[in-house]
């Protein structure tokens, strides 16, 4: 099993421009998640998914969208890139909601100029 | 407010110098705590779960533990492959959402 991939590793964006971080596992898991990772802080959540179809907001939100059409996939979508979501950005997988282990990807360094 | 607070930001030993991480938290209900290491340019990877004060998990050289106000990772003559940072999450109440800490910077020196 590959676990959970993430690409690109590394992206450089300027300010106003679109660009789809991509996520995938080969677990089978149902619930998906994409974080994001800043110095000093801890993971935040941004997005979230229950099954294929379903989708939630998490902590912070605003400037991303995410959708769910398999179980496997889970792209994050930047609409109008600012230098404020400069990070990187990790996927997680898990087999439930409740507590059991995630599995993260290799995660994506952003630079927002 | 849920907050998740890890001392020291960044902790450095020489290579069999015991020491201990620490994870402070204040959430309403805890449901579990977690514990991840990160290595640089890495996702984070699972390491323990607790469920309860009082409990313990041990792998290899790590020790978490559990009390009601706090967990530790103590960590007994550590090796310099032991240099990661370490993070610790909590869930709590009907929330299934993880509270991460911002991490312990761990450095081994040989």
């Amino acid at each position: 099993n590959a676990g959970v991939t993430q690409t690109p590793k590394f992206q450089v964006l300027k300010t106003g421009q679109s660009m789809t971080l991509q996520c995938a596992q080969d677990m089978n898991h149902e619930y998906m998640s994409w974080y994001r990772q800043d110095p000093g802080m801890g993971l935040r959540l941004i997005h979230y998914s229950v099954g294929a179809g379903i989708t939630d907001q998490g902590e912070v939100p605003n400037g991303y969208n995410v959708s769910r059409s398999t179980t496997e996939d889970f792209p994050l979508r930047l609409l109008s890139a600012a230098p404020s979501q400069t990070s990187v950005y990790f996927c997680a997988s898990t087999d439930g909601t409740g507590l059991e282990t995630q599995y993260f990807g290799p995660g994506t360094r952003l630079l927002v100029l | 407010e849920d907050q998740v607070t890890q001392s020291p930001e960044a902790l450095r030993l020489q290579e069999g110098e015991s020491s201990s991480l620490n994870c402070s938290y204040t959430v309403s209900g805890l449901r579990g705590l977690f514990w991840y290491r990160q290595d640089p340019g890495k996702g984070p990877e699972f390491l323990f779960t607790l469920y309860s004060a009082g409990e313990e998990k041990e792998k290899e050289r790590l020790k978490a533990t559990l009390t009601k106000k706090e967990s530790f990772l103590h960590i007994t003559a550590p090796k310099p492959e032991d240099s990661a940072t370490y993070l610790c999450a909590v869930q709590a109440g009907s929330n299934y959402q993880l509270i991460w800490g911002a991490g312990t910077k761990l450095i081994i020196k040989p």
